[in-house]
């Protein structure tokens, strides 16, 4: 069946822009992560849902980061006013209770 | 809080060479560890995975084996390919410390040479 799906896969803004970024979880599962990729700090969580529920948001690296879950199923994490360092890869997983994550292909995020 | 820290490399080796990537974790709770695998262009894909003391993992040749008394949980494989080539993840997952997220090592850059 279909994987995690991110999209875009790229996205290139300005300082000081809004950025949505979107994934579409494997149908069926009911947890959902954010996580970023950058050179610097490697791999970090950021938040989590299950269904639409993100009992711990103390990963998000600042108050310009936020994220939502629809209908268990969609999540968007949306970082305002961006900066040069928000520049990194994006990922999302999902998965079933007590199974392993999946993992999507991420949104490259460039700041220019 | 929980932290894994993993060799950064990068790790090279010729074909079918022994390998081992060391691992190990520090966790409050008591966690499940994994090792993912990003190979160039792609995404993150679950290598193996351990769930409670002295499980051994393995897939595609490699093992690892859940060592609670030395909190590691290091990589190996008998005899590489050039296939191999990519990033290895160890992470852990310890829903006891909190948040339900993976805790990942900064990953091994391993590249195997014919």
């Amino acid at each position: 069946g279909a994987g995690v799906s991110q999209s875009p896969s790229n996205k290139v803004t300005e300082k000081g822009k809004d950025v949505e970024l979107r994934c579409d979880p494997i149908s069926g599962h009911t947890a959902l992560y954010w996580y970023r990729q950058s050179l610097g700090q490697g791999l970090e969580f950021l938040i989590y849902f299950q269904g639409n529920s993100a009992p711990d948001k103390s990963g998000l690296p600042s108050d310009r980061f936020s994220a939502e879950r629809t209908g268990g199923s969609v999540s968007t994490l949306t970082i305002q006013r961006t900066q040069q360092e928000d520049s990194a890869v994006y990922l999302c997983a999902s998965r079933q209770v007590r199974s392993e994550q999946y993992f999507g292909p991420g949104t490259r995020l460039t700041v220019t | 809080g929980d932290s894994v820290t993993q060799m950064e490399g990068p790790v090279t080796l010729s074909e079918e060479a022994f390998l081992t990537i060391n691992c190990t974790y520090t966790a409050t709770g008591y966690p499940s560890l994994f090792w993912y695998v990003q190979y160039p262009g792609e995404g993150l894909q679950l290598l193996l995975k351990a769930t409670k003391a002295d499980d051994k993992g393995s897939n595609k040749g490699f093992e690892a084996t859940y060592r609670k008394e030395t909190t590691s949980f290091h990589l190996e494989k008998g005899s590489v390919q050039v296939s191999d080539s990519a990033v290895y993840f160890c992470a852990l997952s310890d829903p006891g410390g909190g948040a339900d997220g993976l805790t990942f090592g900064k990953g091994t850059h391993l590249i195997i040479q014919p």
